[in-house]
């Protein structure tokens, strides 16, 4: 069964502050692995997708990087309109390929 | 615009009185699939449907049911909810490349109470 596992599950920064949150994934042949952003009380805005380890990719302050245990989304002198909940997803060859399988996310608050 | 609704965006209820939330995308896709995220347990899949007249359950399939007699329409419907179905309900949408869905885009949500 795919698993994917986020921490921390909650992150306080000041603006400026870099850092990075982690998504580890167990699944059977990763197909893709995805990040979302969500504020409170909408539905998930897609970032990135990620299909091979040592893949990047960048979008503005943020930056996703993918090896086969684990991704990272790095957040470089992050604002507080980044504050949000970041998910992960995956989608592996378990089962139908039609299934994502997410994280809890992590809360990001950035503070001036 | 490219996009995903939902209607209604938020609804309270009665235990056991029938309800159909519902979903529409103008992307073409060929896939969709119903969500509900609940505190601590993240999103997890009810339903899908790979095309039209083709669908099948998700992780918690127990309690609804769903439709797919147009592309661009996936109605979610609960027969008779119960108090456990009170949650956040996400649509998504994306395309079906050869057995994979590529990025799934999401509704705005429906926040459900049972009472």
């Amino acid at each position: 069964e795919d698993q994917v596992t986020q921490s921390p599950e909650a992150l306080r920064l000041q603006e400026g502050e870099s850092s990075s949150l982690n998504c580890s994934y167990t699944v059977s042949g990763l197909r893709g692995l995805f990040w979302y952003r969500q504020d409170p009380g909408k539905g998930p805005e897609f970032l990135f997708t990620l299909y091979s380890a040592g893949e990047e990719k960048e979008k503005e302050r943020l930056k996703a990087t993918l090896t086969k245990k684990e991704s990272f989304l790095h957040i470089t002198a992050p604002k507080p309109e980044d504050s949000a909940t970041y998910l992960c997803a995956v989608q592996g060859h378990t089962g139908t390929a039609s299934k994502l399988t997410f994280g809890t996310g992590t809360r990001l608050q950035v503070t001036l | 615009e490219a996009q995903v609704t939902q209607n209604p965006r938020y609804l309270i209820t009665v235990t056991g009185k029938k309800l159909t939330v519902t979903c529409s995308q103008n992307m073409n896709h060929e896939y969709m699939s119903w969500y509900r995220q609940d505190p601590g347990l993240g999103l997890r899949q009810i339903y899908y449907s790979m095309n039209v007249e083709v669908t099948d359950k998700g992780d918690v399939p127990e309690g609804y049911k769903v439709s797919r007699k147009e592309k661009r329409n996936f109605p979610l419907i609960l027969e008779s909810p119960s108090p456990n179905q009170t949650s956040l309900y996400f649509c998504a949408s994306s395309l079906w490349r050869g057995g994979d869905t590529d990025t799934q885009y999401f509704g705005p949500g429906t926040r459900l109470t049972v009472l």
